[in-house]
């Protein structure tokens, strides 16, 4: 079982429409979680952290659910400029940042 | 906000050459480099920790007699492609913690590398 799951997608949905992503982690024993955007042919880059508390960026909302080791990424008020694949990645301490990445989510928004 | 480097960002060579791709943290001092790779599709797989001064490490199934890794400096990690096959064609990307907060990886816009 690979230690961080997505569904692969594709979503496609129409611009206005709201999304979400989830991801589920095998090793209890992840510290950190992140979201990171990936546009095609580009490095990823830092979308949001995780929290059990529950993070908002704009339109962007991230939850941690660390009992069913689940978690979610909810976009509202879909833009074109979305459509990119995201990862939900882990991070392991032992010394060092550790990421573990899942394979990511691709998402498509059209007119 | 800290950026980091990388060179070449695409490479082409025949088999059986070795490449070079160097990662370099512009604006800050990296204690530790990671090296990634991601084939189509699929997501990055880490491939090794490099650590100033010391030996990298390396995840399981990766051979570092063929991924060679240099962290010669806080500002430069180097990888080392030896004798390239068409199976080692990947997207090869470095990230770096900076050494004052260990908690943000930044990442390098990635290499490009197809071997014929």
């Amino acid at each position: 079982r690979k230690e961080v799951e997505q569904d692969p997608g594709p979503f496609n949905v129409p611009e206005g429409a709201t999304v979400a992503f989830n991801c589920t982690y095998s090793n209890s024993a992840s510290q950190s979680f992140f979201w990171y955007r990936q546009d095609c042919r580009k490095e990823p880059k830092l979308l949001m952290s995780v929290y059990s508390s529950g993070n908002e960026d704009g339109r962007f909302t991230a939850q941690l659910n660390r009992a069913s080791q689940y978690i979610s990424l909810l976009i509202r008020d879909s833009k074109l400029s979305d459509s990119a694949t995201y990862l939900c990645v882990g991070a392991f301490r032992g010394g060092y940042n550790k990421l573990i990445f899942g394979a990511g989510t691709r998402l498509a928004v059209h007119p | 906000g800290a950026v980091v480097s990388q060179h070449p960002s695409w490479v082409i060579c025949k088999s059986g050459t070795s490449v070079k791709i160097e990662c370099r943290s512009l604006d800050f001092q990296a204690t530790t480099m990671f090296w990634y790779r991601q084939f189509p599709k699929q997501s990055l797989m880490l491939m090794a920790t490099s650590n100033e001064g010391s030996k990298a490490t390396y995840e399981q199934g990766v051979e570092k007699d063929k991924f060679l890794i240099n962290h010669a400096s806080l500002t430069l990690s180097t990888l080392t492609v030896t004798s390239a096959h068409p199976e080692d064609s990947s997207f090869y990307i470095c990230s770096a913690n900076d050494r004052r907060s260990t908690d943000t990886q930044y990442f390098g816009p990635g290499t490009r590398l197809t071997v014929l």
